[in-house]
């Protein structure tokens, strides 16, 4: 059973261009979770979505960020014009069950610079 | 802020002694968590409290909760150079986020 898959691992972009990163869930899993980790911090919530639904966005930035879970396909967090302070290790989780009893397991993380 | 915060910020120690991690919060919880992420890598769940139970072991670790204290360690007996790692609290209230402190980042030297 493979565990939860992100891609690219690395991905470096120029100022202003688009960064997609996508999240496949282990199986079985609907939920899944963003997480930002910038150097020597722990990770920051940013959004749980479930299948073609975004549930709690609170942690995301109104501007240039999205995120979707389409019915088939990965989960993509998009960053649109992107800038230096959007390079971080972008981290997703997934879940089978929503609520304080569910266990997260999380991806290997995407890691973005932005030039 | 519900936020966890982890204490040391870093710990040094040989290998074969116990290592000791203590994470503080700020508002109530369902359940505490802890996490370890090796350089450059994804979290790793290590083991769940909830605010019900004192006291929890799994293999080498031993975690403690003291929710009059919002307060838990993290307890990492006879430590191997494979501990070596960032360890991360994770807070969780109702059908909130995570909610992760900064991290310990401990050093086991053989």
């Amino acid at each position: 059973n493979a565990g939860v898959m992100q891609n690219p691992r690395h991905l470096v972009r120029r100022r202003g261009q688009e960064a997609r990163l996508r999240c496949s869930p282990m199986k079985g899993h609907s939920h899944v979770y963003w997480y930002r980790q910038l150097p020597e911090e722990g990770l920051k919530f940013m959004v749980y979505l479930q299948k073609e639904n975004i549930i709690d966005e609170s942690g995301m930035p109104k501007e240039r960020f999205s995120a979707e879970f389409p019915k088939e396909g990965p989960s993509i967090l998009r960053i649109q014009q992107v800038v230096r302070g959007d390079s971080a290790a972008y981290f997703c989780a997934s879940s089978n069950i929503s609520g304080s009893r569910s266990e997260q397991f999380f991806g290997p993380g995407t890691r973005l610079t932005v030039l | 802020s519900q936020q966890g915060e982890e204490d040391p910020q870093a710990l040094s120690i040989q290998e074969g002694e116990n290592a000791t991690m203590n994470c503080s919060y700020k508002t109530s919880i369902n359940n505490l968590q802890w996490y370890r992420q090796n350089s450059g890598r994804g979290l790793v769940h290590l083991i769940l409290i909830r605010s019900n139970e004192r006291e929890k072991h799994s293999g080498r670790l031993r975690v403690t909760l003291d929710t009059s204290k919002k307060s838990s360690s993290l307890l990492i007996t006879a430590s191997r150079a494979a501990d070596t790692a960032s360890y991360f609290c994770a807070t969780r209230g109702g059908n909130t986020p995570l909610v992760f402190g900064k991290g310990t980042r401990l050093s086991v030297i053989a």
